[in-house]
C-alpha cells in the first residue's frame, strides 16, 4: 500500500553510462514531480507532470529526459552520466490543486553516486 | 517571485527543551507556507501548511508554526523536544503559480540526551 514507490533505491554506476529512474503513484494523483536533492540537501524541482503533459521543466540539461505513460507514472532517464549527478533524486505526487494546498507526497528517494 | 531562507543549517537542542526553527521567506505574492520533515534514508513529510485564514497553524507531533506577515517568517516551533524529532526539516513556499514549490536549503536538528 506504498503511495509513492521508486525504483531502484540506490543506484551506482560509471560516467558516461545512460541509466533510469520508476515512479509509480496510487494515489490517484494529476501531478507527479521529479526533485534533486545535492549533498547539501539543497532540494530542487526539476519537472512536474500534470496528466501526463509536461507543466514545469527547470533549468535541467537535457541529458535528463521525463517520461510520463501514464498519470500514475513518471520516470526520469539520465543520459552520458556526469559526476555532478550524484544526487538523491525524489519523487513526489500531488492532487491537482497539490500546491495550493501543500499536499505533495514524496517517495523515498533514489540515491545516485556516479563514479 | 518566490525563495525562502533557513537561518541555521544546524540546531542543536535538549531533549524537553524548546525547538525554534526559523524560516523567512521572499514573495511577490499572497504566500503558501509549508513545513517538511526528512527522517534519515526516507522522503520528506508534511509537517504543517498556511494557506489562508488563522496565522498560527498546528501540524502533527505537537508543531506549530506561525505567519507573520510584517516579518515575513514563517518560524517553527515545538515546546519540548524529543529525541524522535531530531531530522532535517524544510521550509518551502508557493505563490499563485501553479506547481511551483521552492524550499529552503534544510535545518538539521540534534537532540541531545
Amino acid at each position: 500500500d506504498t503511495a509513492v514507490s521508486q525504483t531502484p533505491k540506490y543506484l551506482v554506476t560509471q560516467m558516461g553510462n545512460d541509466k533510469s529512474i520508476k515512479c509509480e503513484q496510487n494515489l490517484g494523483h494529476d501531478t507527479m514531480y521529479w526533485y534533486k536533492q545535492d549533498s547539501k540537501k539543497f532540494l530542487k524541482i526539476m519537472f512536474s507532470y500534470n496528466n501526463k503533459e509536461l507543466i514545469i521543466n527547470e533549468t535541467v540539461p537535457n541529458r535528463f529526459s521525463p517520461k510520463s505513460p501514464d498519470k500514475a507514472h513518471l520516470n526520469l532517464h539520465i543520459n552520458s552520466l556526469e559526476l555532478g549527478d550524484s544526487a538523491v533524486y525524489f519523487c513526489a505526487s500531488s492532487p491537482r490543486d497539490g500546491v495550493v494546498n501543500g499536499e505533495q507526497f514524496f517517495g523515498p528517494g533514489t540515491r545516485l553516486t556516479v563514479l | 517571485a518566490q525563495s525562502v531562507t533557513q537561518l541555521g543549517s544546524h540546531v542543536s537542542v535538549s531533549e524537553g527543551a524548546l525547538v525554534l526553527l526559523r524560516c523567512n521567506y521572499s514573495s511577490s505574492v499572497p504566500p503558501y507556507l509549508f513545513w517538511y520533515v526528512q527522517y534519515p534514508n526516507q522522503g520528506l513529510q508534511l509537517l504543517l501548511k498556511y494557506t489562508t485564514g488563522a496565522t498560527l497553524v498546528k501540524g502533527i507531533n505537537g508543531f506549530e508554526a506561525e505567519f507573520k506577515k510584517s516579518e515575513t517568517s514563517f518560524h517553527l516551533t515545538r515546546p519540548s523536544a524529543h529525541m524522535s524529532d531530531a531530522a532535517e526539516y524544510f521550509c518551502a513556499v508557493s505563490g499563485n503559480n501553479f506547481n511551483k514549490f521552492y524550499f529552503g536549503s534544510g535545518t538539521k536538528l540534534n537532540v541531545k540526551p
